[in-house]
């Protein structure tokens, strides 16, 4: 079955880069998604990257895929005590009934020290 | 600004009482997925609703959760009895057919005392 595995926790000082690793099982995801938790709230969508690319950079993040080893990771450059959060790591994986799910992998969290 | 509503925010009740969770997805998504949350299993998806129809709700315990979605604006899951080990944050999420990205309510946290 799927499995989204991530570490569960990274500490950085502040203005540091952060880079966040997670390994995911499903070889026909198509889209592969980070999402950030941050205390007492949703999920946010931060972003995501099409299974055909290796890197997608968006401002302060950088997303590098390694669809060979099946590995994901999300750069966040300068980090700021705003970026403190749980980030989850999804893959898209299709349902019996038709349709996509997300599989999301335990999250990390990410504190930002001064 | 589009977005996905969640009432209540909070539930505090008593084992053995029903609890009903209301979801709002954004206007004109076509999916509706329901989330639990706890520290023990992480994210778990619970259904699934495309065009309103259930698609997937394999994991959902059947003998007790209810999911259903009575027009496109509300999807609800209903819990009847509740149950202690019932006491997670529970997201609703909502997208379009076709399109793998979800959007999540801010959740309802539930506790069954």
């Amino acid at each position: 079955g799927e499995d989204v595995e991530q570490s569960l926790f990274l500490s950085v000082r502040e203005g540091d880069s952060s880079v966040i690793n997670c390994t995911y099982t499903d070889s026909s995801s198509t889209y592969l998604y980070w999402y950030k938790q941050e205390p007492g709230a949703g999920l946010q969508l931060l972003t995501y990257i099409f299974s055909n690319m290796d890197m997608k950079q968006d401002q302060r993040l950088t997303v590098l895929l390694n669809k060979k080893d099946k590995h994901l990771s999300l750069r966040i450059a300068d980090t700021q005590t705003g970026d403190s959060a749980i980030y989850f790591c999804a893959e898209s994986t299709i349902l019996t009934g038709g349709g996509n799910k997300l599989t999301f992998g335990t999250g990390t969290q990410l504190k930002v020290e001064l | 600004d589009a977005r996905v509503t969640q009432t209540p925010r909070h539930k505090v009740t008593e084992m053995g009482q029903e609890v009903t969770m209301r979801c709002q997805p954004i206007l004109g998504h076509n999916t509706v997925f329901w989330y639990r949350q706890t520290m023990m299993q992480g994210l778990e998806l619970l259904a699934y609703f495309r065009n309103r129809a259930p698609l997937d709700d394999s994991g959902m315990p059947k003998d007790r959760f209810s999911a259903e979605m009575p027009d496109a604006t509300l999807a609800t899951l209903k819990i009847q009895p509740s149950e202690p080990r019932d006491s997670a944050v529970y997201f609703c999420a909502s997208g379009l057919v076709g399109r793998d990205t979800q959007y999540f309510g801010p959740g309802t946290r539930l506790t069954v005392l």
